[in-house]
């Protein structure tokens, strides 16, 4: 059974960095990008970014570019979203998804919450 | 960078009615690389359609998808109660872009 599992909620300080991770299981995950997406509450989807662990082959969403960094740890099959300075701006639920070309599984999400 | 806009915004039907949400792209795009996801509160989204036209496993037969070029339909018929929700369209492959979603309510 294909699964990935994200790590649990965060709440941090303006300023502060973070890395959420998100573990896939059931498959190889070598052989699949794995993609994020973003979901500011009450809002829609927004296309972050996706990284393929195979090579660690990495592309960004222009939106998104130079503002998050995302990389993969294939001995551990985990892949992972990093932000170097939070900004409330970035308060929102964090998705990972497996790519078969559509987002064919999805993980819980990670909600992080930005305030001071 | 293709854009995606969803219609209506907000769809308010009765269990039982048929829906029909549609999607359109700024500029043509395959439908092999399309697809509409739904999302229910609290839930992450899941898959229902990919390639414009096919049932993701597990998706019930009275979900159907269709379009090419830049216009794409998601509809389902007869709706039952766990029906309601939100639906967004995709599309992927060269790049990736979400619609603004279409909230589908009980009337």
């Amino acid at each position: 059974e294909v699964q990935l599992v994200q790590s649990g909620a965060e709440l941090k300080k303006p300023g502060e960095s973070l890395k959420i991770s998100c573990k896939g299981s059931g498959y190889s995950f070598t052989s699949y990008w794995i993609g994020w997406v973003r979901q500011v509450p009450g809002k829609g989807l927004e296309w972050m970014g996706m990284i393929y662990p195979g090579d660690s082959e990495t592309r960004y969403s222009p939106s998104f570019q130079g503002q998050v960094t995302i990389s993969a740890d294939k001995s551990i099959s985990t892949a992972h979203l990093q932000w170097s300075s939070l900004k409330a701006s970035d308060t929102a639920m964090y998705y990972c998804a497996r790519l078969s070309g559509p987002l064919d599984f999805w993980g819980q999400g990670t909600l992080v919450t930005v305030s001071s | 960078e293709i854009v995606l806009t969803q219609s209506p915004d907000t769809l308010s039907l009765s269990p039982g009615e048929r829906a029909t949400l549609s999607c359109r792209a700024s500029q043509s795009v395959g439908s092999s690389y399309f697809g509409w996801y739904q999302q229910k509160p609290g839930q992450a989204p899941r898959l229902l359609i990919y390639s414009a036209s096919s049932r993701a496993t597990g998706i019930p037969d009275r979900f159907s998808g269709s379009g090419s070029g830049t216009d794409f339909t998601l509809t389902i018929n007869r709706l039952e109660p766990e029906d309601f929700a939100v639906y967004y369209c995709q599309h992927y492959g060269s790049s990736y872009t979400f619609g603004q979603g279409t909230k589908l309510e009980i009337k």
